[in-house]
């Protein structure tokens, strides 16, 4: 079974150009998270969606935005590019809870975007 | 929402000996708690994980132990080794979905 793929596994951007993140889940998983993991640091939660609609979004600005597909890959947007969104982009799949009584479980990764403003 | 909080942020340990990661969580919803582990260069990975029903549980080297009442959790590392070298992220959430949170994580060294 396939994991969880992310594309571009690098990209390089100029301050306020735009920036577009791809990921595909697992097959079956209806959730995907985004995360932002600067150099050394945590975990930082940005996007969650599930069955197609956006559930909740961490502490970022509205430049950062993201879109999941009827097929629930999903897209993360960040506009107006500056210096300090220069990290690492992961997203995670999950099997969708908000159906049927099923528990939390088991964020699988992906392998991350490398992103770099310049 | 819910806030994780995990100490140390840094560990430095000898091989073969234990070391503890501490996180605590604000939320009492929470009934899911997941310790993922980071190689350098790699994605996070789950390790152990455990559900407010317990209030421990072991696989091999790594257990974990829940305290519900006071909100805090441990993942303890017995008879390190250097492969253990990582950082260690805990997170919290709720049954009913699956909004998890993460704590800052833990840079664990063990010296050969």
């Amino acid at each position: 079974e396939a994991g969880v793929t992310q594309s571009p596994t690098h990209l390089i951007k100029t301050r306020g150009q735009q920036a577009t993140l791809r990921c595909s889940p697992i097959s079956g998983h209806t959730s995907v998270y985004w995360y932002q993991q600067a150099l050394g640091l945590g975990l930082q939660f940005l996007l969650w969606y599930d069955e197609g609609e956006e559930r909740n979004r961490g502490n970022f600005p509205p430049r950062f935005s993201g879109r999941q597909f009827p097929n629930y890959s999903s897209e993360l947007n960040v506009n107006a590019l500056e210096l300090e969104d220069s990290a690492l982009y992961l997203c995670a799949s999950t099997t969708g809870t908000l159906k049927g009584g099923r528990l939390a479980s088991e964020q699988f990764f992906g392998p991350g975007t490398r992103l770099t403003v310049l | 929402g819910e806030n994780v909080e995990q100490h140390p942020s840094t560990l430095s340990v000898q091989e073969g000996d234990s070391a503890v990661i501490k996180c605590t969580y604000s939320d009492s919803a929470s009934n899911y708690f997941p310790w993922y582990k980071q190689e350098l260069g790699k994605r996070p990975q789950l390790i152990i994980d455990i559900r407010s029903n317990v209030g421990e549980k072991k696989d091999q080297r790594i257990a974990v132990t829940l305290n519900k009442t006071a909100k805090h959790f441990s993942l303890h590392i017995t008879e390190t080794q250097p492969e253990d070298s990582a950082v260690y992220f805990c997170a919290a959430s709720p049954n009913n979905n699956n909004d998890m949170r993460f704590g800052a994580g833990t840079r664990l060294t063990v010296k050969p």
